[in-house]
């Protein structure tokens, strides 16, 4: 149980266009998500939270409008990076998490490799 | 001030011998739950472990363990007998109880495992 999807695996895009990434909770409905960027060697940051049927809230720093976040339904949340440049090129996590889980763990996607050129 | 510390960049430690991953945190939060997850080199971020402020015991999960001493604020992961599969970074992690769920992250620890 506890199965948190992401789709793509891993995404190349071009300059200046735009890239939308899902991730599902595939047999639990999620609380909370979270959605984290990771350089290579470094360890996770976290961009946003965001609640279902709410407006994501984001860490200081980082930029509503070229991260857009989505979280329509118990079992979906959409990161959307928006014009896209080389230094958006990164690894990103999301995690979903549901009230009175055993631990309140955060349940993580398999993550979306992203490269743009 | 860093609220999760991890003083390991990296270890090297031959297969079959148990291994102490060192975390320290800082919090004036009562309540508070720790974590270790693992992350191998495809990405996932894997939970292996969890201990609250208010366990009594440490907690154990098959191979691992976490050496849990409050008063010291550390909560080290401790694996025995350690396999080839085990090299990954580790992450340890806090989550404030007021905090919506969110984790607090610890640099990592690259542990490879020699045969």
């Amino acid at each position: 149980g506890a199965v948190v999807s992401q789709h793509p695996s891993w995404v190349i895009c071009k300059s200046g266009t735009s890239v939308k990434i899902e991730c599902r909770s595939l047999d639990f409905q999620a609380t909370t998500m979270f959605w984290y960027r990771q350089f290579p060697k470094q360890s996770l940051m976290l961009m946003a939270t965001s609640n279902e049927g709410s407006k994501a809230t984001y860490e200081q720093g980082v930029e509503k409008d070229k991260f857009l976040i989505n979280h329509a339904s118990l079992t979906l949340s959409t990161l959307t990076v928006t014009s896209a440049h080389p230094e958006d090129s990164s690894f990103y996590i999301c995690s979903a998490t549901v009230a009175g889980g055993s631990y309140n763990e955060q349940f993580f996607g398999p993550g979306t490799r992203l490269t743009v050129l | 001030a860093q609220k999760i510390t991890q003083t390991q960049p990296g270890m090297f430690v031959q297969e079959k011998e148990a291994v102490t991953l060192d975390c320290t945190y800082d919090t004036s939060d009562p309540s508070y739950g720790l974590f270790w997850y693992k992350q191998p080199s495809s990405g996932e971020m894997i939970f292996l472990i969890y201990q609250g402020s208010y366990d009594q015991q440490n907690a154990t999960e098959g191979r691992y363990s976490l050496n849990f001493q409050k008063a010291r604020k550390s909560a080290n992961l401790v694996i025995s007998a350690s396999q080839l599969g085990d090299s990954a970074m580790y992450f340890c992690a806090m989550r404030e109880d007021d905090s919506n769920y969110q984790l607090i992250w610890g640099a990592g620890t690259k542990l490879i495992i020699k045969p």
